[in-house]
């Protein structure tokens, strides 16, 4: 049972690439979610869907898109990478809007 | 302003103490809470949840909540040193897919 996996899990960009980070749950979740976690800052909610067909901005959608391609996957699109965006990232599923969420294993993103 | 608050820490406790770890939150709809455990360099992983008021017990685990005074809290009993870590509070509103995490407490559990 592999839960939430996410790829790759590291990653170094220049400034100005594009990347897709890849998510993918095998636990018939509805509602999938990605975060971004820096020092001193805690969890950020970039996006959600909180069911297939939907997704939806977060606190820091700027720079990012999503697609949820189907029940099971949900990308994270950087069009233009930029140094803010350094980061680590995850991925992370629920079955609906009242269980607990569960993680994957993180990407390491580095943008110089 | 900040919806859900805890103590960032470190807490440090010996072993085979009790560590008790606070989480309050501003949101009187909040409906659904979360304690995660976070070891340096790896994602979150789900301790407990917890939905109504009381205590939920599991292991050496102890959620406690308090809706009314808007506290929720974890007890660790008889800490291991592998209990080190840091631990996240989250909240869900009611009717709304989106947690809000804390930005968790640091706890050291020395020998």
């Amino acid at each position: 049972n592999a839960g939430v996996t996410q790829t790759p899990k590291f990653q170094v960009l220049k400034t100005g690439q594009s990347m897709t980070l890849q998510c993918a749950q095998d636990m018939n979740h509805n509602s999938m979610y990605w975060y971004r976690q820096d020092p001193g800052m805690g969890l950020r909610l970039i996006y959600y869907s909180a069911s297939e067909g939907t997704t939806d901005k977060g606190e820091v959608p700027n720079g990012y898109n999503v697609s949820r391609l189907n029940k099971r996957e949900f990308s994270l699109r950087l069009e233009s990478a930029a140094p803010s965006q350094t980061s680590v990232y995850f991925c992370a599923s629920s079955l609906d809007g009242n269980t607990e969420a569960f993680f994957g294993q993180g990407t390491r993103l580095t943008v110089v | 302003q900040k919806e859900v608050e805890q103590n960032s820490g470190p807490l440090s406790v010996p072993e085979g103490a009790i560590a008790s770890l606070n989480c309050t939150y501003s949101d009187r709809g909040s409906q659904s809470f979360f304690w995660y455990r976070q070891y340096s360099g790896k994602s979150p992983e789900l301790i407990m949840s917890i939905y109504s008021n009381g205590d939920k017990e599991d292991g050496r685990f102890t959620a406690q909540l308090n809706k009314a005074s808007q506290y929720v809290s974890l007890l660790i009993r008889d800490s291991q040193p592998s209990d080190s870590a840091t631990y996240l509070c989250a909240v869900k509103r009611g009717g709304s897919y989106i947690p809000t995490f804390g930005r968790g407490t640091s706890l050291i559990v020395h020998p």
